[in-house]
């Protein structure tokens, strides 16, 4: 069965430092989507892209954040400078026409110290 | 008002026994219908779409009711690894950012 699959599982990183999240979504699949999920929590929609740009982002998504596709495959979340409270897992999800909703990545577990 | 409701519960379930579980949306505009599982620290995973007519998959069962803007999920003869968070999931329009419910917890006993 295709797999969202995401890099690293989980990252440490110390406060003000950048960080790059990886995704590699579904081949055949269009739409991209990233979602996080702070413990105990719900998890919230943060921004969804398409045809090589952003076409909905939350008010969760601010200049501190960004996202790229650099090539046929990847699909990457930058935090520019963390903070304490960007700690949560963020999920990476897609779809696309005959997809049977939306298929979501294992996550990676953002830990700011 | 939340976009989407769940009662957090959780369920506790003999194993064996049934149990139903509703959730809420306030918009009316609302397209697609879901219910993902997620488990401990991972990721949600698609149990089902819901339809408007009703839709069955094996023990589960999911209804949607749009004048009265709720959907539910029944799990027949629960098994122990039926235990986890039931996800409601709403979007409104194709392709679109999804809409999480908090989650409703079931525990399956022995």
């Amino acid at each position: 069965e295709p797999e969202v699959t995401q890099t690293p599982s989980h990252q440490v990183t110390q406060m003000g430092q950048e960080v790059i999240l990886r995704c590699v979504p579904i081949s055949n699949h269009l739409y991209f989507y990233w979602y996080r999920q702070i413990l105990g929590q719900k998890v919230e929609f943060l921004v969804s892209f398409y045809n090589n740009e952003i076409s909905e982002k939350s008010e969760i998504f601010d200049d501190q954040f960004s996202v790229e596709r650099p090539d046929g495959s990847n699909f990457t979340l930058k935090i520019r400078s963390t903070k304490l409270e960007d700690s949560a897992m963020y999920f990476c999800a897609s779809t696309g026409p005959g997809a049977a909703g939306y298929t979501f990545g294992s996550g990676t577990r953002l830990t700011v110290v | 008002r939340k976009e989407v409701e769940q009662d957090p519960g959780p369920f506790n379930v003999p194993e064996g026994a049934t149990v139903a579980f509703n959730c809420t949306y306030s918009n009316s505009a609302s397209q697609s219908f879901f219910w993902y599982r997620q488990d401990c620290r991972k990721e949600p995973k698609l149990l089902m779409s819901v339809y408007s007519s009703g839709n069955e998959d094996g023990r589960f069962t999911a209804q949607l009711n749009r004048a009265s803007q709720y959907i539910s999920l029944l799990i027949r003869d629960s098994k122990l690894s039926d235990s986890a968070t039931y996800l409601c999931v709403v979007n409104s329009d194709s392709w679109g950012k999804l809409q999480f419910g908090a989650g409703t917890q079931v525990v399956v006993t022995p």
